[in-house]
């Protein structure tokens, strides 16, 4: 069964850092894609930040580049989202979520996700 | 960006009625659109890809159509348990997906 299990979600003052984790079982980790994804409360789904099998091409949204780092550990079956100089707007629950590169490219399996709460 | 959008953006039904949702994309995306609902507190699942596929596990009630710009995400009896939010999404310029504003649907 696949399982992606995220955690290191919590309070965290503007301007703060936050690494997410997520780990993966029940699939070839390292054969997949992963992105990460968010959801502001009450609100819909935007695309954060992408990442290939191999970890050599990685992408950001516009809303996180420059200030939030996505990196895996094959070895690990991990998955990870470094987030520095964080703002309110990024209040959020966050998923990480596996591609289907073999039926079109949609998020077949997301996590339970982890709440990101930015506030003094 | 592709920018996605939905209609309606809810819409109120009773079990058993045929519920319709349409899509459409600010361009051509060929037929790279997934569809997932969404339960308050749950994490989001994957009902259709690639516009008219179903995932695997997911009832034959739900079904999809459409190709280019405009899509459709069909209940064909809707059932307690399909009260939820859906939402669209394009796959074609991955790895930079978008999503549609999504679509409650709520008992009537």
């Amino acid at each position: 069964e696949v399982q992606l299990v995220e955690s290191g979600g919590g309070l965290v003052q503007p301007g703060g850092s936050l690494r997410l984790s997520c780990a993966a079982s029940g699939f070839t980790f390292s054969s997949y894609e992963m992105n990460w994804v968010r959801q502001a409360p009450g609100k819909g789904l935007e695309w954060v930040s992408y990442i290939s099998s191999s970890g050599s091409t990685i992408y950001y949204a516009d809303s996180v580049k420059g200030r939030f780092t996505i990196s895996r550990d094959n070895a690990k079956n991990s998955l990870y989202l470094q987030m520095n100089s964080l703002r309110a707007e990024d209040t959020a629950v966050y998923y990480c979520t596996r591609v289907d590169i073999l039926t079109g490219y949609p998020i077949d399996y997301w996590g339970q996700g982890t709440l990101v709460t930015v506030s003094s | 960006d592709i920018q996605m959008t939905q209609s309606p953006s809810s819409l109120s039904a009773s079990v058993g009625d045929r519920v319709t949702i349409t899509c459409r994309a600010s361009q051509s995306i060929s037929s790279y659109l997934n569809w997932y609902q969404q339960k308050p507190g749950k994490a989001p699942k994957l009902l259709i890809y690639a516009a008219s596929s179903l995932q695997s596990g997911v009832p034959s009630r739900f079904s999809g159509s459409g190709s280019g710009t405009d899509f459709t995400l069909t209940i064909s009896s809707l059932q307690p348990e399909d009260f939820a939010t859906y939402y669209c999404q394009q796959s074609y310029s991955t790895p930079r997906i978008t999503f549609g504003p999504g679509t409650k649907v709520d008992i009537k």
